[in-house]
């Protein structure tokens, strides 16, 4: 099973500021990996897939980036909207694995 | 575009058993595969099992193998996870999510239902 290892556990930011989220995976994942952002009481949003590909109506202030092992989620303007849950997820390989997440909240 | 509705959850005793289902809605939603992702109250997610389109091939997590069984029916756009013999550590939001590629392997979860929380208690 491939671990996955977000970082930080925890991550305060301003409005206005860049936030820059973690994430690697115990083996290589090529670039299947995806970032998810998720608010109280609802279900995961599809934020990027391929590593870097936006998905559908996600604004451009959300990027990803990095390939193997070693993958990063960017907001570059923190919208209040934005404060929530972040979780990556590998689909290199069975079982599908997420990481443990990373709370944004406001600085 | 497919969306998706969780429903069956509930109470149940330890050792008991509840069938989740997922209906999805949209024309082509049978043509993709089906998974079902867990979520304990304050944990991360969990990837419990997933059914390919024509539910000729099934995979699960090795914590519910052997006590969950995953099947659809496209007849009437449904995935439904059968679990049987529950535990306490299987309390948790229970979501229903689709592959974004048609074709049977690992991918992500482009389409999240609600979901439909389960409790195991006595």
């Amino acid at each position: 099973e491939i671990v996955m290892t977000q970082s930080p556990a925890t991550l305060s930011v301003s409005p206005g500021d860049r936030a820059t989220l973690s994430c690697r995976a115990s083996q290589s994942l090529s670039s299947n990996l995806a970032w998810f952002q998720q608010k109280p009481g609802q279900a995961p949003r599809l934020l990027i897939y391929g590593a870097s590909t936006r998905a559908t109506g996600i604004p451009a202030r959300f990027s990803g980036s990095g390939s193997g092992t070693e993958f990063t989620l960017t907001i570059s303007s923190l919208q209040s909207e934005d404060f929530a849950v972040y979780y990556c997820q590998q689909y290199n390989n069975w079982p599908l694995t997420f990481g443990q997440g990373t709370r944004l909240e406001i600085k | 575009e497919v969306q998706l509705l969780e429903s069956g959850g509930g109470l149940v005793q330890p050792g008991g058993s509840l069938r989740l289902s997922c209906a999805a809605s949209g024309s082509t939603s049978s043509s993709y595969a089906i998974n079902w992702v867990r979520q304990a109250p304050g944990k991360g997610l969990e990837w419990v099992s997933a059914i390919s389109g024509t539910g000729s091939s099934t995979n699960y997590a090795d914590s519910v193998k052997g006590r969950f069984t995953i099947s659809r029916d496209n007849s009437k756009n449904k995935v439904y996870l059968q679990m049987n013999s529950l535990r306490a550590e299987d309390t948790a939001v229970y979501y229903c999510a689709k592959d974004r590629r048609v074709a049977w392997m690992p991918d992500v979860l482009d389409i999240w239902g609600q979901g439909t929380m389960v409790t195991v208690s006595s």
